[in-house]
């Protein structure tokens, strides 16, 4: 199975500032042959499902304000969010959908500081 | 717009059986990956199972493996989870989720999830 590890935990950052969220497989993700990366990011509001915001590591979802954004290759991944928003506050998960079992990091929980 | 409603959950003992239901609606149900994905209370996201368009590919978490069985009926548009032999750690939010056309896709809709309880 890979292990998909968060960091950190919990993250409190100042509206207006930059957030960033790391995650790391346990293996690569990388599919050579197309050069893609299987790795997600979701965002999840309390009492909602979680909503899908990047995919392919770095392609965000139709709809998803541009200071989201993807990044990383192989084994590790990062999420920035340039200047958070007061609706920015969720919890925040990676996944990797390269093999099966399909498995998803611990979360972070972002907060306003 | 892709919408998914889950069925099913309830309370029930230890031991016993359940079967979730999906509903989809508003995207070519057939043409599309579908999976499971479980939530605890306050806890994280587990995929449970998926299944590839045409039933070819069927995977599954190692925790419910032997216990819980997915399907589909493209027909009614519908993904169903038969889970059996029920333990205290199955409780959780259950989530149908649409994945894409290769098995192996981001799951970009979610059902609001259906509750299931085990308890005594």
């Amino acid at each position: 199975d890979i292990v998909m590890t968060q960091s950190p935990d919990s993250l409190a950052v100042s509206l207006g500032e930059r957030a960033t969220i790391n995650c790391r497989s346990g293996q690569s993700v990388l599919y050579s042959s197309s050069n893609q990366n299987y790795l997600a990011w979701y965002q999840q509001k309390p009492g909602q499902p979680p909503k899908l915001l990047i995919s392919w590591a770095s392609t965000r979802e139709p709809g998803v304000p541009d200071r989201f954004s993807g990044s990383g290759s192989g084994t590790d991944f990062t999420l920035t969010i340039s200047s958070l928003q007061a609706e920015d506050v969720a919890l925040y998960f990676c996944q990797q959908y390269y093999s099966s079992p399909i498995t998803f990091g611990q979360g972070t929980r972002l907060e306003i500081k | 717009e892709a919408q998914l409603e889950e069925s099913g959950g309830g309370l029930v003992q230890p031991g016993r059986s359940l079967r979730l239901s999906c509903a989809a609606s508003g995207f070519t149900f057939e043409n599309y990956a579908m999976h499971w994905v479980r939530q605890a209370p306050g806890k994280g996201l587990e995929w449970v199972s998926g299944i590839s368009w045409n039933s070819n590919d069927i995977g599954y978490a190692d925790s419910v493996k032997g216990r819980f069985t997915i399907s589909r009926d493209n027909a009614k548009n519908s993904l169903y989870l038969q889970m059996n032999s029920l333990r205290a750690e199955d409780t959780a939010l259950y989530y149908c989720a649409k994945g894409g056309t290769p098995y192996y896709s981001p799951m970009a809709v979610w059902g609001q999830g259906t509750t299931v309880t085990v308890s005594s």
